[in-house]
């Protein structure tokens, strides 16, 4: 199966300040979509950002930015000044040809006041 | 805004119990999905959907089987319930663009607890 990885698996950070979580995933094909999904204690998954594979230029979203780095299978988000409603589970994802959509292990971040 | 609806947002079903999932979506999407959540191991896929009576085993389908009988409506079904399904499962569905899904949106999830 085609994996996704987070490799942290909780995350801190002080309100205002900025903070970058890692995802790196694996695939054979050239065209695919990569996205940030926010989990709050609600259960609702929230889609932050998302970023074309065939797009050069980084995906932004306010104060959410993506660094992705096509050749090194690299995708991480970006928050800038931290807020206390940011703090959530974050998940990345991959889609590809066959239609499925593959999930990270997620990242529970923190917002320290 | 898109709005994909669980039937239940709390369960309790015994084991050996058949049990139903019912997600519906408003949005004409094709395909539709099932995922388990478990602490630690994020979104493992069950089993989607790309067309009315379509559908495709992902990674974790042992168990469980699913229905779609109309476009609108994807159902998890549960032959019959054992304690290690004990977990929250979240519905979702998409549009594709060529051969790629393009983002999911998701139900509000049903906590199952099997007892």
């Amino acid at each position: 199966a085609q994996t996704v990885t987070q490799s942290q698996p909780e995350m801190s950070v002080q309100e205002a300040e900025t903070v970058t979580l890692s995802c790196t995933y694996d695939t054979s094909e050239s065209d695919y979509y990569l996205f940030w999904y926010k989990q709050p204690p609600s259960r609702q998954m929230i889609l932050v950002i998302r970023q074309e594979a065939y797009k050069q230029q980084n995906a932004t979203e306010n104060r959410f930015s993506v660094n992705f780095q096509k050749a090194a299978k690299s995708f991480s988000l970006k928050i800038s000044d931290s807020q206390l409603g940011d703090a959530a589970m974050y998940f990345c994802a991959r889609s590809g040809s066959a239609r499925q959509l593959t999930f990270g292990s997620g990242t529970q971040l923190t917002v320290l006041p | 805004d898109v709005k994909v609806t669980q039937s239940s947002r709390y369960l309790v079903k015994r084991t050996g119990e058949k049990v139903f999932l019912e997600c519906v979506q408003d949005m004409d999407h094709e395909n539709m999905f099932w995922y388990r959540q478990d602490p630690g191991l994020g979104l493992r896929l069950i089993y989607f959907s790309y067309d009315v009576k379509m559908k495709e085993k992902g990674d974790i389908p042992e168990g469980y089987s699913v229905s779609r009988e109309k476009k609108e409506r994807f159902s998890l079904i549960l032959e019959s319930a054992s304690t290690n399904q004990t977990s929250m499962y979240l519905c979702a569905s998409s549009y594709s663009t060529g051969a790629s899904s393009t983002e999911a949106f998701f139900g509000q999830g049903t906590r199952l607890t099997v007892v």
